[in-house]
């Protein structure tokens, strides 16, 4: 079946890196992707990796991907107080449209 | 660029009674996705249209739930003899039609339309 999981919480302090993890089921997987949720916003897309990729870094962001393990992490380097807000991770097939979502992370950045 | 957009922001109804909420997606995407969304949950995939055709629904889509999307451009979502269960942000997103690889189905959201039914 397809499902995504993440962990509710995070807390960082501001400056410090954030990982937030994410776990799917499909192995047909094609697309992962990182939504960003801020209060009373719409989904942000941040960034999307591949999955016959290993690792994508965008300035403050890097996504690695361990396809064996089903495993997506998202690497928020030097933390600031703006980067709090939930965070999806999500996945598509190849001529997918359908995208299924995790639950999201909340992240909360202490200064 | 307008982005996405949603209208009504805000509707509340009592149960019983119908409503439709509007998107616009951003004009030169052809793909539209609906998705519902509860609160500590992430979005859920209600039906997708790839210009005025309805390719997909889920079986969350019940039978009291209808879109539209009569010419490729805007889409509607109605709610028929809504419940209390329906309560929820109803998000809408487009996305182009990329040609050639890689494509990505990277979606852009409007900021949904928050329903609450008394």
């Amino acid at each position: 079946g397809e499902d995504v999981e993440q962990s509710l919480f995070l807390s960082v302090r501001e400056g410090d890196s954030s990982v937030i993890n994410c776990t799917y089921t499909d192995s047909s997987s094609t697309y992962l992707y990182w939504y960003k949720q801020e209060p009373g916003a719409g989904l942000q897309l941040l960034t999307y990796i591949f999955s016959n990729m290993d690792m994508k870094q965008d300035q403050r962001l890097t996504v690695l991907l361990n396809k064996k393990d089903k495993h997506l992490s998202l690497r928020i380097a030097d933390t600031q107080t703006g980067d709090s807000a939930i965070y999806f991770c999500a996945e598509s097939r190849t001529g997918g449209f359908k995208t299924i979502f995790g639950a999201g992370t909340r992240l909360f950045v202490k200064a | 660029d307008t982005g996405v957009s949603q209208d009504p922001r805000h509707k509340i109804t009592k149960r019983g009674q119908n409503v439709t909420f509007r998107c616009d997606p951003i004009s030169e995407h052809n793909r539209l996705y609906w998705y519902r969304q509860t609160l500590g949950q992430g979005p859920e995939f209600l039906t997708y249209f790839q210009n005025e055709a309805q390719l997909e629904k889920s079986r969350l889509l019940s039978d009291r739930f209808s879109a539209e999307r009569p010419k490729g451009s805007f889409s509607t979502l109605e709610i028929q003899r809504t419940e209390q269960g329906d309560s929820a942000m109803y998000l809408c997103a487009s996305s182009p039609m990329r040609q050639g690889p890689p494509s990505s189905y990277e979606q852009y959201f409007g900021p949904g339309t928050r329903l609450t039914v008394t």
